[in-house]
């Protein structure tokens, strides 16, 4: 079964900081992996699909990254309004694997 | 406008039974594969479940295989989960995702509905 190790669990940033995220896959992923950002009483939202391609809308400050089996997300600039807790999940056809996730906060 | 909304959440005791329903507006789920994903307290997201566009095939994640099924009204552009012998592990918000009509990734997500078993 298909494993995504995230980390850092939780990362403390300042406003303008530039922060990354990493996502590291048990197997070969062919890319298929996507990042979301959930903030608490809120739905989940897309923010970068097959690992590199951002979903519309969201702020180009947000990018994806892939080297073999590992993914990171970026956040340039980080905002106020960027608190929120990120997951990669691995998807395919027949299921999905989230990463244990991690809370962002601002100092 | 998409959306997703989920109802039929509650409190249930331990080996109880709880049927879940989403209704989906602003787009035609016919074609979209369909999933529900649960977020435990102080835990990550869960993957649960997944049912293809036609409902014909379905499958589950290991903690819930055997006791939830899920299943699609594309006439009343409704999913489901019906969720069985439940345990307090059980107990989350619940969220009806659809999936992209162009890859597998979880696309739209509805606010959830919360299950407590207790």
């Amino acid at each position: 079964d298909m494993r995504m190790t995230q980390s850092p669990s939780t990362l403390s940033a300042s406003v303008g900081e530039t922060v990354s995220i990493t996502c590291r896959a048990s197997e070969n992923t062919n890319q298929w992996v996507a990042w979301l950002q959930h903030k608490p009483g809120k739905a989940p939202k897309l923010l970068i699909y097959k690992a590199t391609i951002l979903d519309r809308g969201v702020p180009s400050r947000f990018s994806g990254s892939a080297s073999g089996t590992q993914f990171t997300l970026t956040i340039s600039s980080l905002q106020p309004d960027d608190i929120a807790t990120y997951y990669c999940h691995y998807y395919d056809s027949t299921s999905k694997t989230f990463g244990q996730g991690t809370k962002v906060e601002v100092k | 406008e998409v959306q997703l909304a989920e109802s039929g959440g509650g409190l249930v005791r331990p080996g109880g039974s709880l049927r879940l329903s989403c209704a989906a507006s602003g787009f035609s789920i016919d074609y979209a594969a369909m999933n529900w994903v649960r977020h435990a307290p102080g835990k990550g997201l869960e993957w649960v479940a997944h049912i293809t566009y036609s409902g014909r095939v379905t499958f589950y994640g290991d903690s819930v295989r055997g006791r939830f099924t899920i299943s699609r009204d594309n006439g009343k552009n409704e999913l489901y989960l019906e969720m069985n012998r439940l345990r307090a592990e059980d107990t989350g918000i619940y969220y009806c995702v659809a999936e992209s009509f162009s890859g597998y990734y979880l696309e739209n997500w509805g606010h959830g509905t919360q299950v407590t078993v207790s």
